[in-house]
C-alpha cells in the first residue's frame, strides 16, 4: 500500500493564482483531513472530511475550499493565492475516531506564494 | 473553546537525562489525547494514545484529568528522540493538534 500519496511536493505561486493540491489513500479510510505547518504555530486544521460527499471546515478555512466525491481522494483547492498561505501542507486520513483513530499523514507538500 | 496547548517551543536535554514535554487540553467531553512525533525528513506518525497506556520507545503519557494534562515522559533520553512532537485531541472527529514542541537531545 502507498498509503497517503500528496502532490506536487512543492510549488511556488504567484499572488492571486490558484491551484490544486491533490490528495489520495489507498487505505478505504472514512476520515480525511487537511492541515497546515507554520514555524510556531504547530498543526492547523483547514477541513475535514468524515465521508465521500461530506466535508466540513477546520480551524482555518478561509480562501480554500475541498471536495470528497470519492472516499480515496481529498483536494484542496487554493483560490486567489496570499502571502499568507505559504506553508507546509499535510493531508492525513484515518479509519475512525477515538481509540480507534491513528492519523496517517502524507509526506507534506510545500507551497510558496510571492 | 476546545483547545490543547503546549507550552515550550523547544526542550534541550543532555543525552540520559530525563524529559518531560508537557501539554494542557480543554474539552467538555471525556478526551481522547495522542501524541504524534515527526523526525527529520519523515511523515508525521502516531507516538502513543492515552487509551491504551502503552509504552513507545520509553516513553509514557499520564492523563490527568483533574489537571487537564497529558505530558509525555521519559526517564532517559536518547539523541534518535531528537524531534518535533505534537499533542492531539480528538473532538469527535477533528482532531486538533497542539503548537508542537522541538525536543533536541545533545551527546
Amino acid at each position: 500500500n502507498a498509503g497517503v500519496t500528496q502532490t506536487p511536493k512543492f510549488r511556488i505561486l504567484k499572488i492571486g493564482q490558484s491551484m490544486t493540491l491533490q490528495c489520495t489513500q489507498d487505505m478505504n479510510h472514512n476520515y480525511m483531513y487537511w492541515y497546515r505547518q507554520d514555524p510556531g504555530m504547530g498543526l492547523k486544521l483547514i477541513y475535514y472530511s468524515v465521508g465521500a460527499g461530506i466535508t466540513d471546515k477546520g480551524e482555518v478555512p478561509n480562501g480554500y475550499n475541498v471536495s470528497r466525491s470519492t472516499t480515496e481522494d481529498f483536494p484542496l483547492r487554493l483560490e486567489l493565492a496570499a502571502p499568507s498561505q505559504t506553508s507546509v501542507y499535510f493531508c492525513a486520513s484515518r479509519t475512525g475516531t477515538g481509540r480507534t483513530g491513528e492519523l496517517f499523514f502524507g509526506e507534506g507538500s510545500r507551497l510558496t506564494v510571492l | 473553546a476546545q483547545r490543547v496547548t503546549q507550552p515550550e517551543k523547544l526542550l534541550s536535554v543532555f543525552k540520559g537525562a530525563p524529559v518531560e514535554l508537557k501539554c494542557n487540553y480543554s474539552y467538555s467531553g471525556s478526551p481522547e489525547l495522542f501524541w504524534y512525533v515527526q523526525y527529520s525528513r519523515q511523515r508525521l506518525q502516531l507516538l502513543l494514545r492515552h487509551i491504551s497506556r502503552e509504552s513507545i520507545k520509553g516513553f509514557t503519557a499520564d492523563l490527568n484529568k483533574g489537571e487537564t494534562s497529558f505530558h509525555l515522559k521519559k526517564p532517559f533520553a536518547q539523541e534518535e528522540d531528537s524531534a518535533m512532537y505534537y499533542c492531539a485531541l480528538d473532538r469527535r472527529g477533528k482532531l486538533i493538534f497542539g503548537q508542537g514542541t522541538e525536543l533536541s537531545v545533545k551527546p
